[in-house]
């Protein structure tokens, strides 16, 4: 299974600021996602980071909000702006290759707390 | 996002005794199904996969698949402590997943 390095671990932030989270995989994988999750839920696919082009988002999520960057094959970031105490949330990062049949990892996690 | 839905929790059970945990998925199209285990605090770590119908057993865990029934569960055998977490159910379809809302399993000891 891929290492996945995530940080910030956790932080407390500002209304109206952002805040960049990075992911860092020991391997290039294929895919990597974000999601999110919020308290006491599970969790929920905000994108998919892709290599080289723009990423791809669920619906209700939009990259005004959300930018992603995924500038080569083992790093992404996930960009929260603008931020309000909604997006108070434990942030994901998820690798996984391209073929069906194979297991998602993800990073620890980022805690991220809007005041 | 894919619906996935699980039985509602929280499940407990004694120390010794078999967890059963049950997922149901809308997707007939998903292609691999797996069950994660989190910690209060922790990320999602993977404990089962399985991809074709039938039983896939792994120490004390047990994942069941019947894709016509659109079914998976997983058995905990010989329930510890330990076990105590949220299990989430999470389907794979067209390279992403959807999770369900977890059912939270608490063993007394």
């Amino acid at each position: 299974s891929a290492v996945i390095s995530q940080k910030p671990s956790r932080d407390i932030c500002q209304r109206g600021t952002s805040l960049t989270i990075q992911c860092q995989v020991d391997s290039q994988v294929t895919m990597m996602f974000w999601y999110r999750q919020q308290p006491g839920q599970s969790l929920t696919l905000i994108a998919t980071a892709n290599q080289g082009s723009e990423a791809t988002y669920e619906s209700g999520f939009v990259i005004d909000k959300f930018p992603i960057s995924r500038p080569n094959l083992t790093f992404s970031t996930l960009t929260v702006s603008n931020m309000s105490p909604e997006d108070s949330s434990i942030y994901l990062c998820s690798v996984a290759p391209a073929s069906a049949n194979t297991e998602a990892f993800f990073g620890q996690g980022t805690r991220l707390t809007v005041v | 996002q894919k619906e996935v839905e699980q039985n509602s929790g929280p499940l407990s059970v004694p120390e010794g005794a078999i967890a059963s945990l049950n997922c149901t998925y809308s997707d007939r199209g998903s292609q691999s199904f797996f069950w994660y285990r989190q910690y209060s605090g922790k990320s999602p770590e993977l404990i089962m996969s399985i991809y074709s119908n039938g039983d896939k057993e792994d120490g004390r865990f047990t994942a069941q698949l019947n894709k016509a029934s659109q079914y998976v569960s997983l058995l905990i055998r010989d329930s510890q402590p330990s076990d105590s977490a949220t299990y989430l159910c999470a389907v794979k379809s067209d390279y992403k997943l959807s999770f369900g809302a977890g059912t939270t399993v608490t063993v007394r000891a």
